[in-house]
């Protein structure tokens, strides 16, 4: 049982580009989410799905796009990358839409220079 | 407050108990939670309480809740190296859009 996978594991990226982050869950759960975690900021929610075919917003959402075409998968874009956009990304999901009791992926160390 | 509070660091000596103390923001969270973060890793479930407990106790691990003051701690027994990690503050309030709040997550350093 893999649990929730994360590639890649690292990526870097010149300003202007863009790529995907991929996700993906053998679980059956419904909710998935995409967090970036800053140094002295925490955890910020990007955008979640609470079910294939519905995604919703963040706290942090300009400059990424997500869809969620099946239940395991939940790929996060970022169309034209920016500085900004450097840090760790993190998908998780759980079983409840309100996000109980999160399984993590292992993260996605993104560098835009 | 609006946040999740939490010390970010926190030094013990190998042996000792560690207290990792949150202040949370909604007394109607229902559930109250603390990841644990290894280096290079994602966020692990540690431990839970639920918010009519005041106690929970897991072999080293104990959660204390005071809902009074929005108040959640951590001890954990006899430290050990592999303790040390970032450990995060959760609650999932209710009047949020029912979406959990991380702390900024307290850092844990195990000295010899």
């Amino acid at each position: 049982n893999a649990g929730v996978t994360q590639t890649p594991k690292f990526q870097v990226l010149k300003t202007g580009q863009s790529m995907t982050l991929q996700c993906a869950q053998d679980m059956n759960h419904e909710y998935m989410s995409w967090y970036r975690q800053d140094p002295g900021m925490g955890l910020r929610l990007i955008h979640y799905s609470v079910g294939a075919g519905i995604t919703d917003q963040g706290e942090v959402p300009n400059g990424y796009n997500v869809s969620r075409s099946t239940t395991e998968d939940f790929p996060l874009r970022l169309l034209l990358a920016a500085p900004s956009q450097t840090s760790v990304y993190f998908c998780a999901s759980s079983t409840s839409s309100r996000g109980e009791k999160l399984f993590f992926g292992s993260g996605t160390q993104l560098s835009v220079l | 407050g609006e946040d999740v509070e939490q010390s970010l660091f926190l030094s013990v000596r190998e042996g000792d108990s560690s207290v990792i103390n949150c202040t949370y923001t909604d007394s109607s969270s229902t559930y109250l939670y603390w990841y644990k973060q290894e280096p290079g890793a994602g966020l692990q479930l540690l431990t839970y309480i639920f918010s009519n407990m005041d106690m929970k106790q897991d072999q080293r691990l104990t959660v204390l809740l005071n809902k009074k003051d929005k108040h959640l701690s951590l001890r954990i027994a006899d430290t050990q190296t592999g303790d040390s990690a970032i450990y995060f503050c959760a609650e999932i309030p209710l009047n949020r859009d029912d979406k959990i709040i991380f702390g900024k997550g307290t850092r844990l350093h195990i000295l010899p």
